[in-house]
Formats: C-alpha cells, sequence, structure tokens
C-alpha cells in the first residue's frame, strides 16, 4: 500500500507570494490532516479534512487555507507568505477504524518551504 | 490548559545501554496518545497507540507504557539506528482529529 505522498518535497518563494501545497493520502483515508513543523515551535495542527470538510481548525491567521477532493487527494494554500511561514509542512492521513482496531494516523515527508 | 511535554530534550546512549523517555500530558478527557519516530528531514513514523491507564504495547527494542498523567517509551539494548527524535501527542475528547504534540526527545546511540 502506497504511503502519503505530498508535493512538491522542497519550495522557495519570496515574502507576500502564495504558495499552494498538495497531499495525497493513503488509499482508503478519508481524513486528512495538515501541521505546521518549526525548530522553534515543533509541530502544530493547522487544520483537518474529512470527506471535504473542513472538521477542525487550529490557532492560525486566516492566510492558511485548504481544501479536500472527493477522491480525498488535499491542499493547502498560504497567501501573502512572511518570512515565518518558513517550516517543514505535513501532512497526515487517517481513516475510522473498526471496532477492536487502533486510530492510527500516518504522516507523508513533507514539504520544505523557505521563504526569503 | 492542555498541554504535552517531553523529558529529557536530548538524550546519548551507548549502543547497548537501556533508558526511557518521557511524556507527560494535561488534557481534558484523553482519547489517545500516540507516540512517533522521526528522522532528520522526514515525516513522523507511527510507532504506537495508547488509549487507557495500564495498557503496554511493544515493537522490537520499544515498550510504550501509559498512566494517568504519563507515558514512557522504554528502549531496550538500543542500536544506532535508534537515534532519532521521539515524539509524543495526545487527541482529546474536544479535540476532534486534531493532535497536540510534545516537543521530542533526540536520541543518539553512540555504537
Amino acid at each position: 500500500k502506497a504511503g502519503v505522498t505530498q508535493t512538491p518535497r522542497y519550495l522557495i518563494k519570496t515574502r507576500g507570494q502564495q504558495v499552494t501545497l498538495s497531499c495525497s493520502p493513503i488509499s482508503g483515508h478519508r481524513s486528512v490532516s495538515w501541521y505546521q513543523q518549526t525548530p522553534g515551535q515543533g509541530l502544530q495542527f493547522l487544520f483537518e479534512y474529512f470527506s471535504e470538510t473542513q472538521r477542525n481548525k487550529g490557532n492560525f491567521p486566516g492566510r492558511f487555507s485548504g481544501r479536500q477532493f472527493s477522491n480525498s487527494r488535499s491542499e493547502m494554500n498560504v497567501s501573502t507568505l512572511e518570512l515565518g511561514d518558513s517550516a517543514l509542512y505535513l501532512c497526515a492521513s487517517s481513516s475510522l477504524p473498526l471496532p477492536g482496531q487502533n486510530y492510527e494516523q500516518y504522516f507523508g515527508p513533507g514539504t520544505r518551504l523557505t521563504v526569503t | 490548559e492542555d498541554q504535552v511535554t517531553q523529558s529529557p530534550e536530548a538524550l546519548r546512549l551507548q549502543e547497548g545501554e537501556s533508558s526511557s523517555l518521557n511524556c507527560s500530558y494535561t488534557v481534558s478527557g484523553l482519547r489517545g496518545l500516540f507516540w512517533y519516530r522521526q528522522d532528520p528531514g522526514k515525516g513522523p513514523e507511527f510507532l504506537f497507540t495508547l488509549y487507557s491507564a495500564g495498557e503496554e504495547k511493544e515493537k522490537e527494542r520499544l515498550k510504550a507504557t501509559l498512566t494517568k498523567k504519563e507515558s514512557f517509551l522504554h528502549i531496550t539494548a538500543p542500536k544506532p539506528e535508534d537515534s532519532a527524535t521521539y515524539l509524543c501527542a495526545v487527541q482529546a475528547a474536544n479535540y476532534g482529529q486534531n493532535f497536540v504534540f510534545g516537543p521530542g526527545t533526540r536520541l543518539s546511540v553512540l555504537p
């Protein structure tokens, strides 16, 4: 079974630009979550989508947005980039566990965004 | 306020020297506690899910345990390939699918 894939793996953008990152979850997984990871703040939750609906949102400004498509693939967009947006952006997918199964969330390799 | 702390921040072990990593949490209504391993430049790799106090999970040289306030990741006879950052995360009843991650413990195992 293929894992979570994220594209692109690396991006360099200039302040003020916008960027779109893509995530393809594990086949059959309908929940996709996005996280930002920085050395200072660690892993922080951005938002989670399930069946094309945003179910949960972290404490990030409105410049950060996302969406999910009918095939569960997800994109996140950051507008008006700031230097502080430089980070590793991670996508994770999960499925609703069946009775007796554990909940498990699997991460992709991340997109390294550098804002100059 | 819900929070997750991990100790120590960094740990250096000799190959074969067993030790434990700690994850302490304060959360309302714990739904699950998760352990991940992260190698530099890569996404976190899922290790364990723990749901209730007293639960234990094992995988190769790793064993995770859970109490009402903390979780331990025990590493028995570690090898250099166990070197990584170990992250714990909690999922609370009011978070939906959101995880709150701890800052991680950076483990180095020297040959």
